[in-house]
């Protein structure tokens, strides 16, 4: 089965600061990956997908994140935090024996700080 | 554009109640989720459904049963319901995706859900 790590449960930036969110996956086959944004008392939203069409993909409000097999690594980056991207990311791998179904990390808390 | 509705959005039962949540989505998606969220655990799998009428378990579905007996709606139900259940449930659903295009499942805004 595939998975997925988020390192840190917590990260705070200043705001105007690079945000990076890590995330590693496990799978036996080329991942498709997500990145979501929750808000508080909201549901998941997509922010990016890899799909394996480009290492480096760019998502809404200036997030993007680049696909590193070597490192199996998927990290989210925004280069200037801004106070509306406080919320929690979720990086999720596709199970793709499930149903398409998604096997999320824990989650990151992400706190900007003026 | 209504995408994913769940309802209701909030819930207080008590120890062995029954219950059913109910998910209704308006895009004709053949496959439906339900995922439950606990703190510091992420969302995680309880049953899903790869179209009207079939249904399979997840990763966590001792507990609940669902039914998909139409396209656009997807029930999960609690027969008695218990403590280790309170938790805020997700509804999502997706395209299925032959053509390797990485549909994107779609989210409802959850249901929160307190068993006392």
């Amino acid at each position: 089965a595939q998975s997925v790590t988020q390192l840190g449960s917590h990260v705070s930036v200043s705001e105007g600061a690079l945000v990076l969110l890590r995330c590693n996956y496990s799978s036996s086959v080329p991942p498709y990956l997500f990145w979501y944004v929750q808000y508080p008392n909201q549901g998941l939203q997509l922010l990016l997908k890899y799909t394996s069409a480009a290492t480096l993909v760019k998502g809404i409000n200036g997030f993007e994140a680049e696909f590193k097999k070597s490192e199996t690594s998927f990290h989210l980056t925004k280069p200037s935090a801004h106070m509306s991207d406080a919320a929690e990311y979720f990086c999720a791998v596709r199970e793709e024996n499930s149903g398409y179904a998604l096997n999320f990390g824990k989650g990151t808390s992400l706190l900007v700080t003026p | 554009n209504a995408g994913v509705t769940q309802t209701p959005k909030f819930r207080v039962l008590k120890t062995g109640q029954s219950m059913t949540l109910l998910c209704a989505q308006d895009m004709n998606h053949e496959y439906m989720y339900w995922y439950r969220q606990d703190p510091g655990m992420g969302l995680r799998l309880i049953h899903y459904s790869v179209g009207e009428g079939t249904t399979a378990k997840g990763e966590v579905p001792d507990g609940y049963n669902v039914s998909r007996l139409k396209k656009q709606n997807f029930l999960l139900g609690l027969e008695s319901a218990a403590p280790s259940q309170t938790s805020v449930y997700f509804c999502a659903s997706s395209l299925p995706d032959s053509r390797g295009l990485g549909q994107p499942q779609h989210f409802g805004d959850g249901t929160r859900l307190s068993i006392l």
